[in-house]
């Protein structure tokens, strides 16, 4: 079975605090995706990154970095010196033997001024 | 990278009736994706939209309350049937590019339906 657990349902930081969202996933495949968007109050979905199976390289752009563990099955994600702007539903998702994504239930971060 | 043109972007609307959600793509793409996601939840995929064959459908949903259209590889639309308040939620097209190696999704912004 394919699952994408996302334990924390809502996080609350004070600005310029950094803060990790938690994502686990199940699959049976060797080969998969995983994904990370960003579900700003306006509702689109916003493409943060992708990661293949084979590529464990931790990484970085910007504020945002990204924690891949095979061994555990997470992919976490940690926002650095939040900003109000960071507020927003993050979805971590999952693509395994088809097209189809696995979205995991999403936490949602407030980042107080 | 694809642009994805979804219309309308909200709509509130009269439960019994039916609203018809267009997803247009500034390029070919195999694959053509309707989620949904209800009020505080997660993203449901509704169905795949196959171009030139029926839709295929995940669990829980059917061809009468959710037919879908796809003419070509650029175009698709979602009917939502006979709406009630449950439907109220944010319905999204995504498409994929070919070839699982290079999967990347694009959504669309995503039509908010709210059902009175």
């Amino acid at each position: 079975a394919q699952k994408v657990t996302q334990a924390q349902t809502e996080i609350s930081v004070v600005e310029k605090e950094d803060v990790t969202l938690d994502c686990v996933y199940e699959t049976r495949d060797t080969t998969y995706y995983l994904f990370w968007y960003k579900q700003p109050p306006s509702g689109e979905l916003v493409f943060l990154i992708r990661r293949n199976s084979f590529d464990e390289q931790n990484e970085i752009s910007g504020r945002y970095s990204w924690n891949f563990q095979k061994s555990t099955s997470s992919f976490n994600f940690t926002i650095t010196a939040s900003q109000v702007v960071d507020s927003a539903v993050y979805f971590c998702a999952l693509i395994s033997g088809t097209y189809k994504y696995i979205f995991g239930t999403g936490t949602r971060l407030k980042v107080l001024a | 990278s694809a642009v994805i043109s979804q219309k309308p972007s909200r709509d509130i609307c009269q439960r019994g009736t039916s609203l018809t959600i267009q997803c247009q793509v500034d390029s070919q793409v195999t694959m053509m994706f309707w989620y949904r996601q209800q009020p505080g939840q997660s993203l449901t995929l509704i169905a795949t939209a196959n171009q030139g064959s029926e839709a295929t459908y995940e669990s829980g949903f059917v061809i009468d309350k959710f037919p879908i259209s796809r003419p070509n590889l650029t175009f698709s639309t979602l009917t939502v049937s006979n709406m009630s308040p449950e439907d109220s939620s944010i319905y999204l097209c995504s498409v994929d590019t070919p070839g699982l190696a290079n999967t990347e999704a694009f959504f669309g912004q995503g039509t908010r339906l709210t059902v009175v």
